[in-house]
């Protein structure tokens, strides 16, 4: 079945360095490609999205490329600050069910 | 507008009972999804609703779990005789119709602890 490979976490980050995680996928066909973010004490919140092959999603800073060939959609953000502490989730969906990998947490430090 | 709510936020069960989880998806939003998100598991589905029918209950994990939806809106996921596994954060989620195009929206949670 379909399914999400992300970096296991904790990362920690100094205010202003530059992040990456990475997120592979597998799946047939032609999935739709998410980045969701949970802050501490709230809810999801779609953060990025992409729906093909080669689009970019970007949001708040933050982006990532469907890169089919690689069946990746890594998460990058040039400079990151405090406030991007939260747990990010990559997540696909083919038909209904979002499929999300185990999450990402990311803790910033000033 | 208001969002996905949840209720109750919070609940601590006797391991044994009964529970009832509840979701008001966004007005107008025909698919609900149930998720349940716990510690060394992620996020997994548990079952979906298009109006007040279920075409994928794939997810749910036993018999123990069941969950129905009235009037095309307010949904209860409802666990019997919990076991302490069943601990997690139950979330809620709707999208105008169900399928790839469609942004699903997630409710704040309910944190269920069985002890």
């Amino acid at each position: 079945g379909d399914s999400v490979t992300q970096m296991e976490g904790p990362v920690t980050l100094s205010e202003e360095a530059f992040l990456t995680i990475n997120c592979t996928y597998t799946a047939t066909g032609y999935p739709s490609l998410f980045w969701y973010v949970q802050y501490p004490g709230e809810g999801l919140q779609l953060l990025l999205k992409a729906t093909k092959a080669d689009d970019k999603g970007s949001n708040k800073g933050f982006e990532a490329t469907y890169r089919k060939e690689t069946t990746s959609f890594h998460l990058e953000k040039g400079s990151v600050q405090v406030s991007d502490s939260a747990v990010y989730f990559c997540a696909l969906i083919r038909n209904t069910p979002l499929v999300f990998g185990k999450g990402t947490r990311l803790s910033v430090i000033a | 507008g208001a969002g996905v709510s949840q209720s109750p936020s919070n609940k601590v069960t006797e391991k044994g009972k009964d529970v009832e989880l509840r979701c008001d998806p966004i007005s107008g939003h025909t698919a609900l999804y149930w998720y349940r998100q716990s510690l060394g598991q992620g996020l997994e589905f548990l079952i979906y609703f298009q109006g007040n029918s279920a075409p994928d209950k794939s997810g749910l994990p036993s018999d123990r779990f069941s969950a129905e939806r009235t009037g095309g809106s307010v949904s209860t996921l409802t666990i019997q005789r919990t076991q302490q596994e069943d601990s997690a954060v139950y979330l809620c989620a709707s999208s105008w119709l169900p399928g790839q195009g469609y942004e699903q929206y997630f409710g704040p949670g309910t944190r269920l602890t069985v002890t």
